[in-house]
């Protein structure tokens, strides 16, 4: 129940494409979702976050969806450039827990 | 503003042996958590702490230990190294008065066991 599952485990989008990864959670006490972009040799960023009262959320070319009944949220990037070639990861915190969950990763790359 | 620090940042012990990793977070920041990162298994937790006090531990053996110091300096402690624990250990730092605060990663050490 304390899982996320993440999937595509790798993606490839051309440029300018959108790309969509997705998450599934279990837990219903998680509340809040951030998504992370992580480039080789670095730590993970914190890329956009989300909780559960809002369906959806928007930055620049970066946006959640979040369907709480389904328990189910996802990233889009709009016109996904090379730049964002990266290893993406969502997570989720149960506010009681001081406990990031992590999804597997998803390995995206941009073709030019 | 300096970021999240760890060192050293590459590390070869051979198995048996302990290992120590440090981290040095954001100034002003009280939480430090730590993670380990592997190919097959993403991020894994393995534990957190708030002013000098564990708050929370994931699923890992006694042999992963940590501590934090009261200027918010934390160590991990590996004891009996086994080839499995080669990964990249991931520290971050949070202001930590929310639950929901932005974590901040550091480059992460990675340890290599042989």
């Amino acid at each position: 129940q304390q899982q996320v599952k993440q999937s595509p485990q790798s993606l490839i989008v051309q440029k300018g494409g959108i790309s969509i990864i997705n998450c599934a959670y279990e837990n219903t006490a998680f509340d809040y979702f951030p998504w992370y972009q992580q480039f080789p040799g670095k730590g993970p960023a914190l890329l956009i976050a989300i909780r559960p009262d809002v369906s959806e959320k928007k930055e620049g070319r970066f946006t959640i969806s979040f369907n709480k009944s389904a328990k189910q949220f996802s990233l889009h990037i709009m016109d996904s450039q090379p730049g964002d070639s990266a290893t993406y990861f969502c997570a989720a915190l149960s506010g009681s827990n001081y406990q990031l969950i992590w999804g597997a990763g998803t390995k995206l790359i941009i073709k030019p | 503003k300096a970021g999240v620090t760890q060192t050293p940042r590459y590390l070869i012990k051979t198995r048996g042996q302990q290992v120590t990793l440090s981290c040095s977070p954001i100034s002003g920041h009280r939480s430090v958590s730590w993670y380990q990162q592997t190919p097959g298994q993403g991020l894994q937790f393995l534990f957190e702490y708030f002013s000098e006090t564990q708050r929370n531990k994931g699923n890992f053996p006694g042999r992963f230990s940590g501590r934090q110091f009261s200027n918010s300096r934390s160590e991990m402690n590996v004891s009996t190294l086994e080839l499995g624990d080669s990964a990249l250990y991931l520290c971050a730092s949070s202001s930590g008065h929310t639950l929901h605060t932005e974590a901040f990663f550091g480059q992460g050490t990675r340890l290599t066991v042989v």
